[in-house]
């Protein structure tokens, strides 16, 4: 099946700073999405990016499908960014197959 | 997410005991999925459904887990026998306009005594 790697584990940033979250998948896919997962455990659909790029205020995503990989930016990283990042992956409408995740914590 | 809704938020039962977990997804949309999430193992499918029919339900762990979907709406997802490891928190999404794109509702955490 589908493997999903995500890199880094962990990242701890002081308030303000710009991060590069990454997403290795072993297979061509069709469906690729980010998550942010915050302290109450609800997965937030951040983008839907099988390829290309796409922005959203701070936030932007770009997927290389040829590649195999998928960034997700922060910029100017605010506390209320803090909690887990998912990228996960599938062929279409079924199953995703979910990375084990980055943790950010964004410090005051 | 995108008006999914689960309950129960919180279910503790004791080791032994049969537990249905259920799901409201958003009225129209016709796919359905549970997944789980628990500290060893992450983030898991274990089955979606098209419809009321389920074309996969590869993610099963064991024949005491089963769902069931009625009238393309509400789906519940029963454990048969609940052991501990089966302690989890228990997400189920709907599709969404991208047809796609899967929205997670807030999930029911199960705690198996």
């Amino acid at each position: 099946g589908i493997q999903v790697e995500q890199s880094p584990p962990d990242l701890i940033l002081q308030e303000g700073a710009n991060s590069t979250l990454r997403c290795n998948f072993s297979d061509s896919v069709n469906n690729l999405q980010w998550f942010h997962q915050n302290p109450w455990g609800q997965l937030i659909n951040l983008f839907y990016i099988p390829s290309g790029t796409k922005q959203n205020g701070r936030l932007s995503a770009t997927t290389v499908a040829t590649e195999r990989y998928s960034l997700l930016y922060i910029s100017s990283s605010q506390t209320t960014d803090s909690g887990v990042y998912f990228c996960a992956v599938g062929p279409g409408a079924q199953k995703l197959v979910f990375g084990q995740g980055t943790r950010l914590t964004i410090n005051p | 997410g995108a008006g999914v809704s689960q309950s129960p938020s919180n279910k503790v039962t004791e080791k032994g005991k049969d537990v249905e977990l259920r799901c409201d997804p958003i009225s129209g949309h016709t796919a359905l999925y549970w997944y789980r999430q628990s500290l060893g193992q992450g983030l898991e499918f274990l089955i979606y459904f098209q419809g009321n029919s389920a074309p996969d339900k590869s993610g099963l762990p064991s024949d005491r887990f089963s769902a069931e979907r009625t009238g393309g709406s509400v789906s519940t997802l029963t454990i048969q026998r609940t052991q501990q490891e089966d302690s989890a928190v228990y997400l189920c999404a709907g599709d969404g306009t991208s047809v796609n794109e899967q929205f997670f509702g807030p999930g029911t955490r199960l705690t198996v005594l």
